[in-house]
């Protein structure tokens, strides 16, 4: 059974970089044909779409956040990181990890499962 | 990007009810839409993928339909367990998109 679980500091200040982990457990992230993700969730507000790595390798990201984000899978295949860059009061988030997994019938993919999610808040 | 807009955005439905939720995008996007159950502090879960077809281990009262640009998913009975926030997402093209999200409060 797949799990995975989302770690790093709850509180980041202004102008600086977060970063978090998410660590995979019941697969290695260079195996198999998944995408590797990170969501955020605003507070009180719905789901954003951050960026994914397939299969190890290339990156994806939401254009809106392609400038300042970076996600990267670390030499244990069991970790996938998130960077975001220079952070403001906008970035403050509840951060999820999620497992994509793709169609056999079609370049489509759906994220299961998901990590219990983080909360980061950028304040000085 | 793909626009997508749920409705209602909000209901109040009694245990047994048949609820629908739907998702209507702004492109046609095939099948290519899921859905997801959020409930309070918790992270969402995946409940249909490509429209139509239950994820293993979700409860078959949940089913999900359309194509194209308008999508739905019905609870056909209300349970107090389905009280949550429910999520329609598009995978057809970058970057992947949400619905606003729909609140279903159990009466």
């Amino acid at each position: 059974q797949v799990q995975l679980q989302e770690s790093g500091p709850g509180l980041v200040k202004p102008s600086q970089t977060l970063s978090l982990t998410c660590s995979v457990s019941g697969a290695s992230i260079s195996s198999g044909d998944y995408y590797w993700s990170w969501f955020r969730q605003l507070p009180g507000k719905g789901l954003e779409w951050i960026g994914y790595i397939y299969n190890s390798g290339r990156p994806y990201y939401n254009p809106s956040l392609r400038s300042r984000v970076i996600i990267s899978p670390d030499t244990s295949n069991v970790q996938v990181s998130l960077e975001v860059t220079s952070v403001t009061a906008a970035d403050t988030a509840v951060y999820y990890c999620a497992r994509g997994i793709p169609s056999a019938r079609g370049p489509t993919n759906w994220f299961d499962p998901w990590g219990q999610g983080t909360l980061v808040t950028v304040s000085s | 990007d793909i626009q997508m807009t749920q409705s209602p955005s909000s209901l109040s439905a009694s245990v047994g009810d048949r609820v629908t939720i739907t998702c209507r995008t702004s492109q046609r996007i095939n099948n290519y839409l899921n859905w997801y159950q959020q409930r309070p502090g918790k992270a969402p879960k995946l409940l249909i993928y490509s429209a139509s077809s239950l994820q293993s281990g979700v409860p078959s009262r949940f089913s999900g339909s359309g194509s194209g640009t308008d999508f739905t998913l019905i609870i056909s009975s209300l349970q107090p367990e389905d009280s949550a926030t429910y999520y329609c997402q598009q995978s057809h093209s970058s970057p992947l998109t949400f619905g606003q999200g729909t609140k279903l409060e159990i009466k």
